[in-house]
């Protein structure tokens, strides 16, 4: 089964620490791995794609299929990027546009000044 | 460009109403997704439409239905509310899934 897991509920850093918020995933295809961040009060937004291998707001995620993990790291928080955090898994069973993503329960950051 | 609407942004309906709930994608955007988020919860996939065709279902009853048209607008539709539907309902398009999907601010539903 499609599933993915973010272990912490909430991660409170200092700013200037480094942070790395988990996600694992399980799928037997090949994963679309996704992370989107909401902000207070704003909408949903899509911070990386694993396809693309950027770097976003200095974060930067790997996909690691032996581990079957895609954490989202930044060697130095902002307070600014206290919100939160989403990892997401696409990919389904049809062959046209797979549109479903299997969202995780979130994790909350907090940078504290 | 104005992003993806949802309309309306709230709403309030009694047990056993139904209720439709709209989504207007991104210019250009062929394919529309559905998801309820429950407070506490990541968003849970209902239904997607790529160029007007049902793509992709979740795990939700038949009284919940979705639709999109030429223009590909969509409609999500629930029958029979329950109090449990009470959630925050996001809409999502996107040009080509490898993208991303780009969300809607959501329609808040409260049934009671």
């Amino acid at each position: 089964a499609q599933r993915v897991t973010q272990p912490e509920k909430l991660l409170s850093v200092f700013k200037g620490a480094p942070v790395e918020l988990k996600c694992n995933y399980s799928y037997s295809g090949s994963p679309e791995l996704f992370w989107y961040v909401q902000y207070s009060r704003q909408r949903l937004q899509l911070l990386l794609r694993h396809i693309s291998r950027e770097s976003i707001k200095g974060f930067t995620a790997d996909l690691n299929k032996g581990e079957t993990s895609f954490h989202l790291k930044k060697p130095f928080a902002q307070e600014e990027d206290s919100a939160m955090y989403y990892c997401a898994l696409g990919g389904s069973d049809y062959g046209g546009s797979q549109g479903n993503l299997i969202f995780g329960k979130g994790t909350k950051l907090s940078v504290k000044p | 460009d104005a992003g993806v609407t949802q309309s309306p942004t709230h709403l309030i309906k009694t047990r056993g109403q139904h209720v439709t709930l709209r989504c207007s994608p991104i210019s250009g955007h062929k394919s529309v997704s559905w998801y309820q988020q429950v407070l506490g919860q990541g968003p849970q996939f209902i239904f997607q439409y790529y160029e007007k065709e049902e793509r992709g279902r979740g795990n939700f009853p038949d009284r919940f239905s979705a639709r999109q048209f030429p223009n590909y607008s969509s409609e999500l539709n629930v029958n029979a509310l329950l109090l449990g539907d009470s959630a925050l309902y996001l809409c999502a398009s996107s040009l080509r899934h490898t993208y991303g999907y780009t969300f809607g601010s959501g329609t808040r539903l409260t049934v009671v």
